[in-house]
């Protein structure tokens, strides 16, 4: 079936690192990718997505590439802020149904002045 | 864009109480909502798919007669914990589908936290 797989946090980092959080994931057809956020308390709030392959969503200063040869879809920053502290969310929805989002679970990211 | 709210945000009960959630597309029409649950610093399952006007669709695992779910109309979907219990606290979360460009993408509420003494 389909899923995906997150690298397993927390991830710690100090202010203006880089950073990289993996995801890959297992589906049939022709699934669109996206990442969420979500932040201390609230729901979830779509970051970025991507619906088919090489595309490469943005936003924020996130970016993420969607590799159908690997099948991944790393979600990439050049210099994270504090604000940026929340849950990532990876996942995908199938090529058909009723879009139903398959998520991975989760990388906490922490970041530090 | 699109916003989704969901009402209330918090809610405290009583064992063996029912609790109702609100889920409301705000400027759009949503054929399809979903529900999820979501345990402390864990991901999203998916309970149910609504459509309005016809019955949700459960996932494996899910009691049916625990969680009622009504899609009354296009804006509009309400979940009802039945004589709630402690293990039925958890963070809720609903989405709606909307179809705003050519592409359906779900819209996420900001969750209902539920506390069940």
């Amino acid at each position: 079936g389909n899923s995906v797989t997150q690298m397993e946090g927390p991830v710690t980092l100090s202010e203006e690192a880089f950073l990289t959080i993996n995801c890959t994931y297992t589906a049939t057809g022709y699934p669109s990718l996206f990442w969420y956020v979500q932040y201390p308390g609230e729901g979830l709030q779509l970051l970025l997505k991507a619906t088919k392959a090489d595309d490469k969503g943005s936003n924020k200063g996130f970016e993420a590439t969607y590799r159908k040869e690997t099948t991944s879809f790393h979600l990439e920053k050049g210099s994270v802020q504090v604000s940026d502290s929340a849950v990532y969310f990876c996942a995908l929805t199938n090529s058909g149904g009723y879009n139903k989002l398959i998520f991975g679970a989760g990388t906490r990211l922490a970041v530090h002045p | 864009g699109a916003v989704v709210s969901q009402h209330p945000s918090r809610v405290i009960c009583k064992s063996g109480t029912s609790v109702k959630i609100e889920c409301r597309s705000l400027d759009f029409q949503a054929t399809t909502m979903f529900w999820y649950r979501q345990f402390p610093k864990q991901s999203l399952m998916l309970m149910a798919t609504s459509n309005e006007g016809s019955k949700a669709t459960y996932e494996q695992g899910v009691e049916k007669d625990k969680f009622l779910i009504n899609h009354a109309s296009l804006t509009l979907s309400t979940l009802t914990v039945t004589s709630a219990h402690p293990e039925d606290s958890s963070f809720y979360i609903c989405s709606a589908e909307g179809r705003l460009a050519s592409y359906n993408e779900q819209f996420f509420g900001p969750g209902t936290r539920l506390t069940v003494l």
